[in-house]
């Protein structure tokens, strides 16, 4: 069976600078998708960045970029020039050949003014 | 694309009564359903998969005949708590999936108390 792992529970992170949160998994399968959601206040489960594990290019979106590293099961999220609104809990997720979607246990992320 | 409609966003109930949620898809078809419980503080646990026309698939220690989930078409599926008790109260979002999004959307939630 597959796993996630999100080794920070909480961040914090000044306005405008950079952070990076860490995820690992761990499968015996060689074609999958990665996830990172964002999951506000609000509980509204929003799609940050996507990853097609065949795919050696880093997915980037904007201020959000990840580091897939597929022989090390590792896919960190960096998000540059933090803001106020990028306060939420953050989801790394794998999604297996069954098309289920399991998730890690999410990284809170503060961002201070 | 990929707009999931939740409803209702909370709901409260009493012990024993029976409470429905829908999810629809509104601009594209769900071949597949996911049901997810989200308990506070934590991450979204797998409850049942269920795919048009078909039984639903449900998670090991997940009731089946507590959570009932019907998926008769491809834009619309319920979830219903049957005989609520207040362990069951959580936060339960669904994700309807089609073959046009790779990126699984969610539906908005509901919270349901149970008293």
């Amino acid at each position: 069976a597959q796993t996630v792992t999100q080794s920070q529970p909480e961040m914090s992170v000044q306005e405008a600078e950079t952070v990076t949160l860490s995820c690992t998994y761990d499968t015996s399968e060689s074609d999958y998708y990665l996830f990172w959601y964002k999951q506000p206040p609000s509980r509204q489960m929003i799609l940050v960045i996507r990853q097609e594990a065949y795919k050696q290019q880093n997915a980037t979106e904007n201020r959000f970029s990840v580091n897939f590293q597929k022989a090390a099961k590792s896919f960190s999220l960096k998000i540059s020039d933090s803001q106020l609104g990028d306060a939420a809990m953050y989801f790394c997720a794998y999604r297996n050949r069954d098309d289920k979607i399991i998730f890690g246990k999410g990284t809170r992320l503060h961002i201070l003014p | 694309g990929a707009v999931v409609s939740q409803h209702p966003s909370w709901v409260i109930c009493k012990s024993g009564t029976s409470v429905k949620i829908e999810c629809r898809s509104l601009d594209f078809q769900a071949t597949t359903m996911f049901w997810y419980r989200q308990f506070p503080k934590q991450s979204l646990m797998l409850m049942a998969t269920s795919n048009e026309g078909s039984k639903a698939t449900y998670e090991q220690g997940v009731e089946k005949d507590k959570f009932l989930i019907n998926h008769a078409s491809l834009t619309l599926s319920t979830l219903t708590v049957t005989s609520a008790h207040p362990e069951d109260s959580s936060f339960y979002i669904c994700s309807p999936y089609g073959t046009a999004n790779y990126g699984y959307t969610f539906g908005s939630g509901t919270r349901l108390t149970v008293v």
